[in-house]
């Protein structure tokens, strides 16, 4: 066990529809991650998070956004879904600081859009 | 794309053997980690190895390092059939953003 949890664990819906996904770090740590996994792509850096403020950017969409609450959990909002969003999406926790060391990882969400 | 390769895509072998997967990647890093994930599941951290270090030993695990190739390896020894998984590189590009190759897919043949 991580520590990491990821909620909900499955998620089904159609196109078009907004889902939130929802991550709580490990105790302690500071810096939230947020990746996609699929078939094709491989395991895709989403955004980062440090203690309530955005850090890092990656490859994600304009139809999705997330966030980092004052109690460190963080929210993944996915928009005007389409098919090939499904994936898994994982939220990863870490200490935080200048270089980034070990990610935990949560069990991640399976985002099946249909 | 900054993503590391991993090389081979996938590998099979006969329990007990060592198993070698190969990271490369293309920008200058602080450190590289690797990943084990089983199948669906979330990654778990192996090992790191810092910029300014050669090589890392752990348990089984021996990482080495190459900055002037940009490449690493991760050799498995004594593989055992619980070792079947996905492991994946990941380069920290600075930016606080950690990057993941493609993995490699290991199957432990009893």
């Amino acid at each position: 066990d991580s520590g990491v949890t990821q909620t909900p664990k499955h998620l089904i819906t159609a196109t078009g529809q907004r889902v939130t996904l929802r991550c709580s770090p490990r105790s302690g740590d500071l810096s939230v991650y947020w990746y996609q996994q699929s078939l094709d792509q491989g395991l895709q850096f989403l955004i980062q998070y440090y203690n309530g403020e955005e850090r890092a950017k990656g490859n994600i969409l304009e139809r999705f956004s997330a966030q980092q609450f004052p109690d460190l959990h963080s929210e993944l909002n996915l928009s005007s879904l389409e098919l090939g969003d499904s994936a898994l999406y994982f939220c990863a926790s870490s200490l935080g600081g200048p270089h980034t060391g070990e990610l935990f990882f949560g069990e991640g969400s399976r985002l099946t859009v249909l | 794309s900054q993503q590391g390769e991993e090389d081979p895509q996938a590998l099979s072998i006969q329990e007990g053997e060592n198993a070698t997967m190969n990271c490369s990647y293309k920008t200058s890093i602080n450190n590289l980690q690797w990943y084990r994930q089983n199948s669906g599941r979330g990654l778990v951290h192996l090992i790191l190895i810092r910029s300014n270090e050669r090589e890392k030993h752990s348990g089984r695990l021996r990482v080495t390092l190459d900055t002037s190739k940009k490449s690493s390896s991760l050799l498995i020894t004594a593989s055992r059939a619980a070792d079947t998984a996905s492991y994946f590189c990941a380069t920290d590009q600075g930016a606080q953003k950690l990057v993941f190759g493609q993995g490699t897919r290991l199957t432990i043949n009893p």
